[in-house]
């Protein structure tokens, strides 16, 4: 069965701050890799994907992928009140097919 | 471009019953999938449709069961209601190929409460 892992906070930040978000997954077939942002009541949204190794950067937010060691972050630099949330890590097939979600890490960033 | 819609939004069953959650899939996109998201959990992969097959199933009994139809609408039934089921339904759709990055686009959900 394959599993993504996550802390499940809460973690929280002052505002400005760097949060620093991980995740692992134990298939090692997983070929992509995606954060989800989840406000409370609302549904997931998608924030960043990534499908091979290193770094990918956008905006405030840089997520990183090590397939060796099946773990995945995301950082978000300049933390807002707005980005409280809930941040869930993802993996999927090729494509994002039947793509399987962590427990979520709840993100606390005080003003 | 409308986006993912599900109905109904709310919903209350006695333990038993039979729920059948419906789900319109955002236009352009071919595949759907489910998630059961319990409170404080994160979603739970149900089963995925691509071009009306099943294409892939979570760890879930066989009273959870789906269609898919030609339009790519979905619906997902729960036979045999357990208070457990009880959760926040979510309907997901995406598109496939080459092009795709494997983005879900997430309906508001169905909340169903099994009394």
């Amino acid at each position: 069965q394959k599993e993504v892992e996550q802390n499940s906070g809460p973690l929280s930040v002052p505002e400005g701050a760097i949060a620093s978000l991980n995740c692992t997954y134990s298939d090692r077939g997983s070929q992509s890799f995606f954060w989800y942002r989840q406000y409370s009541g609302k549904s997931p949204e998608l924030i960043m994907f990534i499908y091979s190794n290193g770094d990918k950067e956008d905006g405030r937010f840089t997520a990183q992928l090590n397939k060796a060691s099946q773990y995945v972050s995301l950082l978000i630099r300049d933390s807002q009140p707005s980005d409280s949330a809930t941040y869930l890590c993802a993996s999927g097939d090729t494509g994002g097919f039947k793509t399987i979600f962590g427990a979520g890490t709840r993100l606390f960033v005080k003003a | 471009e409308t986006g993912v819609t599900q109905s109904p939004t709310h919903l209350i069953k006695t333990r038993g019953q039979q729920v059948t959650l419906r789900c319109s899939s955002q236009s352009g996109h071919n595949t759907v999938s489910w998630y059961q998201q319990a409170l404080g959990q994160g979603p739970q992969f149900i089963f995925q449709y691509y071009r009306e097959e099943e294409n892939g199933r979570g760890n879930f009994p066989p009273r959870f069961s789906g269609l898919q139809f030609p339009n790519y609408s979905s619906e997902l039934n729960v036979n045999a209601l357990e208070l457990d089921d009880s959760a926040l339904y979510l309907c997901a759709s995406s598109s496939t190929g080459r092009r795709s990055t494997g983005e879900l686009f997430f309906g508001e959900g169905s909340r169903l409460t099994v009394l």
